[in-house]
Order: structure tokens, then sequence, then C-alpha cells
């Protein structure tokens, strides 16, 4: 198994582009979620999904929008990059969300710069 | 609102124990969890605790929970340099799987 997988690992994005972060999870896991973490700080929760079709807020949503499509992939969408997303994103998955099996598995991060 | 702290730094010589602490305020916390984040890398769950146990304990890493005080502890035996990295802790409550992660500690482990 790949695990979660992200891609890219870096970009640098240009004030008011756009771009989506790839996320895909080869576990058939139900739940996935996008993290962004700022220097210094915890994780925090931007979307999350707890099955294809479904999708809903974290405690960051303003600036992001997801889709889930199917079981395997949870990209995420950033319209008009701002400064104040410049950050590093993490994609995680788990099974299901309750018990033991709430465990989360992580991908490796991209790290976007918005100048 | 739900809030989890820890403390930022955390330096110790090579052999000693290290031990992170975390506070939580989420009495209905179901699991906690610590994970481990080396330079450039996801989160890589290291043990978690259910709620109702005080300790767990698995090789070289000793979860202590005191329920009543919402008090988290991580202790690392015999702390080795491959140790350092970034340690967060997280409550998880409920059916949602969201996990709300403290800030991290950073460990330095020193020769």
């Amino acid at each position: 198994n790949a695990g979660v997988t992200q891609t890219p690992k870096f970009r640098i994005l240009k004030i008011g582009q756009s771009m989506t972060l790839q996320c895909a999870q080869d576990m058939n896991h139900n739940y996935m979620y996008w993290y962004r973490q700022d220097p210094g700080m915890g994780l925090k929760l931007i979307y999350y999904s707890v099955g294809a079709g479904i999708t809903d807020k974290g405690e960051v949503p303003n600036g992001y929008n997801v889709s889930r499509s199917t079981t395997e992939d949870f990209p995420l969408r950033l319209e008009l990059a701002a400064p104040s997303q410049t950050s590093v994103y993490f994609c995680a998955s788990s099974f299901t969300g309750g018990g033991a099996q709430e465990t989360q598995y992580f991908g490796p991060g991209t790290r976007l710069l918005v100048l | 609102g739900e809030d989890v702290e820890q403390s930022l730094f955390l330096s110790v010589r090579e052999g000693d124990s290290s031990v992170i602490n975390c506070t939580y305020t989420d009495s209905s916390s179901t699991y906690l969890y610590w994970y481990k984040q080396e330079p450039g890398a996801g989160l890589q769950l290291l043990t978690y605790i259910f709620s109702n146990m005080d300790m767990k304990q698995d090789q070289r890493l000793t979860v202590l929970l005191n329920k009543k005080d919402k008090h988290l502890s991580l202790r690392i035996a015999d702390t080795q340099t491959g140790d350092s990295a970034i340690y967060f802790c997280a409550e998880g409550s409920g059916n949602t799987g969201k996990l709300i992660f403290g800030q991290g500690t950073t460990l330095q482990v020193k020769p």
C-alpha cells in the first residue's frame, strides 16, 4: 500500500491564482481530512469527508473548497490564493470516525508559498 | 471550545528520559493520541490511549493519563538522537473522526 499520497510536494503561487492540491489513499478509508500547519502551530482542520459525496467544514474552511467523488480521492481547491494561505497542507485518512480506528494516517504534506 | 496545550520545547541528553506534557479541555474525549513529526515529513502515529485507561506502555514509550486533571504525558525512556522531532498530542471524540491537535513540542536530543 502507498498509504496517503499528496501532490505536489511544493508550489509557489501568485496572489489571486488558483490551484488544486491532490490527495489519494489506497487503504479503503471512509474518512478523509485536510489540515494546514502554520509555523510553530498545531494542525488546523480545513475540511473533512465521511464518505464519497459527503463533505463538511472544519475549523478554518474560508478560501478553500473540496469534493469527494470517489472513496480514494479528496482534492482541496484554493480559489484566489492569498498570502495568508502560505502553509503546509496535510491530507489524512481514517477507516472510521470512532474508536481506535479513528487513527489517522497522514500524507507527506504539500508546502505552499503565496507571493 | 476544545483546546489542547503543550509546552513548545524540550531538550534532553541522549540516554535520559524525556517527558512531554499535554493538557486538554474536552472531557468527552474518547481517545488521546501522540503523533511524531520528523523534519519535512507528515505526522506518524506513535501511540494512543483510551480515556478509561490510566497508563499504556509500548516498548520505550509510556503514556500516562490523568482524566480528572485532563493531563496527558508521553515518557520516552533512553532517549536517542533519532527521537528528535516534534511531538503532537491530539484528542478525539464522538464519531466524526475530527481530532484537535496541540501546537506540538519540539524535542531536541543532545549527544
